[in-house]
């Protein structure tokens, strides 16, 4: 499905480097989300955005920063990368925040901070 | 607000047997209640469905019942596959302190092994 687009598919990145992952989709949804999944563990909610004047934090948004350029777009940065920020990264697009949504996401992106 | 609690969080059961993830939920209010599959490696998509409406829904193995009284949802599957092995979830929706909106959670999911 190639609605949502996560870019890159995988990155290796060192600590204390600056890296962003992109996002972009085509299904015209206003919100948008960022998730980290760990191996063995669930998703786990870093920031989301319902439209492109709005931001909020997740569960877990320290250490992250984001940006909604426009509607199609939502970037996951992390400033200065650190070991634990090691995992798979989704992004998500729902049409409305309301659970009565479906959630649509890209493909993930694996990044490893050596 | 919604709070899911999703159970159990490992599930291994033997191919040809049935397997139910149930999830249980906190606010009334609730009308919508969905299940996703993520199998190893792939993204999480949508497999059923279900509105506060009706208490049944099926699509060929999968099914989704709920019992609005209990406040619980659960996800059948019969005659399960290996391919069936995936995690599945029941996300829940969080509200923002300006009740902006609800924020979309998933939670750890349960991990089904269909054993050949």
């Amino acid at each position: 499905d190639a609605d949502v687009t996560q870019t890159p598919r995988n990155r290796i990145t060192k600590t204390g480097k600056r890296i962003m992952l992109e996002c972009s989709q085509t299904k015209g949804h206003d919100r948008m989300y960022w998730y980290r999944q760990d191996p063995g563990l669930g998703l786990r909610l870093i920031y989301y955005s319902f439209d492109v004047k709005d931001i909020n934090k997740g569960e877990i948004s320290d250490g992250y920063s984001v940006s909604r350029q426009a509607q199609a777009k939502f970037s996951l940065s992390l400033e200065s990368a650190i070991p634990n920020q090691t995992a798979l990264y989704f992004c998500a697009t729902s049409d409305g925040g309301h659970p009565g949504t479906e959630a649509f996401f890209g493909q993930g992106t694996r990044l490893t901070v050596v | 607000g919604e709070n899911v609690e999703q159970h159990p969080s490992t599930l291994s059961v033997q191919e040809g047997d049935s397997a139910v993830i149930k999830c249980t939920y906190s606010d009334s209010a609730s009308n919508y209640f969905p299940w996703y599959k993520q199998e190893l490696g792939k993204r999480p998509q949508l497999i059923i469905d279900i509105r506060s409406n009706v208490g049944e829904k099926k699509d060929q193995r999968i099914a989704v019942t709920l019992n609005k009284t209990a406040k619980h949802f659960s996800l059948h599957i019969t005659e399960t596959q290996p391919e069936d092995s995936a995690v599945y979830f029941c996300p829940g929706a969080y509200p923002q302190e300006n009740n902006a909106g609800n924020m979309l959670t998933f939670g750890g999911g349960t991990r089904l092994m269909v054993k050949p």
